[in-house]
């Protein structure tokens, strides 16, 4: 059984570049949400994907945007790519939106904006 | 604001000896609240959960307990091992009538076990 899979792993972009990053949830699930984790710092929710919409928005600007896909695979995009968008980004799966379900995360793609 | 704070930030200990990680938030609404282990590098790996009528919860040899009146959490370890070297992350579900909401994580606390 395949638990969440992201890629890629590394990713080192330009400032002002465009950037997008992908997730496959474990099987079964049907709910996305993307974390940003800076370093030594905690994740920070970005946002979450069910049905193909987003449902759930954290404090990030209108360049970080995603999409959900009838398989429910999800991409992270950022526009316009800043010094301070380096971090850990994470997807995390979970079945449905109760806040009762595990999320469970994938490793991570590791950006590094130049 | 919600926010979840975690102490202490850092921590050593030696193989074999017990510890215990805190937690206090302010987060409404509450949903529930889960301890977290991750590794350097990899994501995430779920260790408890609790909602708020249960006050302690234990996995193998961590221990979790939540006083939802003080708004405090504690994971206790056990008989630490070198593999129980990672961060501790305490994060609080919100929920917004029944969904998903808002995960607010702590910044965690970095364990250490030597040797």
């Amino acid at each position: 059984d395949a638990g969440v899979t992201q890629s890629p792993t590394h990713l080192i972009k330009t400032r002002g570049q465009q950037v997008t990053l992908r997730c496959s949830p474990k099987s079964g699930h049907d709910t996305v949400s993307w974390y940003q984790q800076a370093l030594g710092q905690g994740p920070q929710f970005i946002f979450q994907y069910y049905e193909e919409e987003e449902r759930q928005r954290g404090n990030f600007p209108d360049r970080f945007s995603g999409h959900q896909f009838p398989n429910y695979s999800s991409e992270l995009n950022v526009n316009a790519l800043l010094l301070g968008d380096s971090a850990l980004y994470l997807c995390a799966s979970s079945l449905g939106v109760s806040p009762y379900n595990e999320q469970f995360f994938g490793p991570g793609t590791r950006l590094t904006v130049l | 604001k919600n926010q979840v704070e975690q102490s202490p930030q850092s921590l050593i200990i030696l193989e074999g000896k017990n510890c215990t990680l805190q937690c206090n938030y302010t987060v409404s609404p509450f949903s529930n609240l889960r301890w977290y282990k991750q590794d350097t590098g990899r994501g995430p790996v779920s260790l408890t959960i609790m909602t708020f009528s249960e006050n302690t919860k234990s996995n193998g040899r961590y221990t979790a307990t939540l006083d939802a009146d003080t708004k405090q959490s504690s994971l206790h370890i056990t008989a630490s091992q070198l593999s129980d070297s990672a961060s501790y992350i305490c994060v609080v579900s919100m929920n917004y009538g029944g969904s998903q909401g808002n995960l607010i994580f702590g910044k965690g606390t970095k364990l250490s076990v030597k040797p």
